[in-house]
């Protein structure tokens, strides 16, 4: 089993919708969270952390941490052709990140 | 500007040769890794280190060698031990304070492409 699981997609979302990107994790230990964007080409640029289960607020973003459940889920409001990009879940392992495989997320006008 | 650079943008291997990729951080972080990312996939860690002279073995270190002699600098070199290295190869930072379960947030390079000729 992979430590971090994301659906690699891609999630086809109209622009103005609501994207919603799931993430589940297997150490029962973590206890941070991270969401990074990717555009095609370029390095992971950090969207989100969140430590804490509820949810976490930034902008257009939320981040959801159920550490019962062991799933943290981005959601993406008013979508936009920008966010187009791949969307990187990480998540601790020991002392070190371990992240998921991504979710390509296709903002179609 | 504080931040990661890496370099160069593109690297080309001849077969049989050690190639080496430079990152330097002026970010004042202890900790700094190294990513390889093939086409498609997420980030599989090489390399990574928390303290000046040390570092240890990430998941697929085999074929990779570093150094942390300053820190500031940590440079991964590809050797020819590395039999399938055309991917893309990411640099990055953090601060050392996570106990517990607990990581803090790494910032990333632009990153290196590398290709065999």
């Amino acid at each position: 089993q992979k430590e971090v699981e994301q659906n690699s997609g891609p999630l086809s979302v109209p622009e103005g919708a609501i994207a919603s990107l799931n993430c589940t994790y297997s150490d029962r230990g973590s206890q941070s969270f991270f969401w990074y964007r990717q555009y095609s080409g370029k390095s992971p640029e950090l969207i989100m952390f969140i430590y804490s289960n509820g949810d976490k607020e930034d902008g257009r973003f939320t981040a959801q941490l159920n550490k019962a459940s062991q799933y943290v889920s981005l959601l993406i409001r008013d979508s936009q052709p920008s966010d187009s990009a791949t969307y990187l879940c990480a998540a601790p392992a020991g002392n070190k990140l371990t992240f998921g495989g991504g979710t390509r997320v296709l903002v179609k006008p | 500007d504080g931040g990661i650079t890496q370099s160069p943008k593109y690297l080309f291997r001849k077969e049989g040769q050690n190639v080496t990729l430079s990152c330097e951080q002026n970010l004042n972080h202890d900790a700094m890794y190294w990513y390889r990312q093939d086409p498609g996939q997420g980030l599989r860690l090489i390399y990574y280190s928390q303290i000046v002279n040390d570092f240890q073995k990430g998941d697929i270190a085999e074929g990779y060698s570093v150094s942390r002699e300053k820190k500031e600098s940590f440079p991964l070199t590809v050797t020819s031990a590395q039999k399938n290295p055309t991917a893309f190869y990411l640099c990055a930072s953090s601060i050392v304070d996570g106990a517990g379960g607990y990581q803090e947030t790494q910032y990333f390079g632009p990153g290196t492409r590398l290709l065999v000729l």
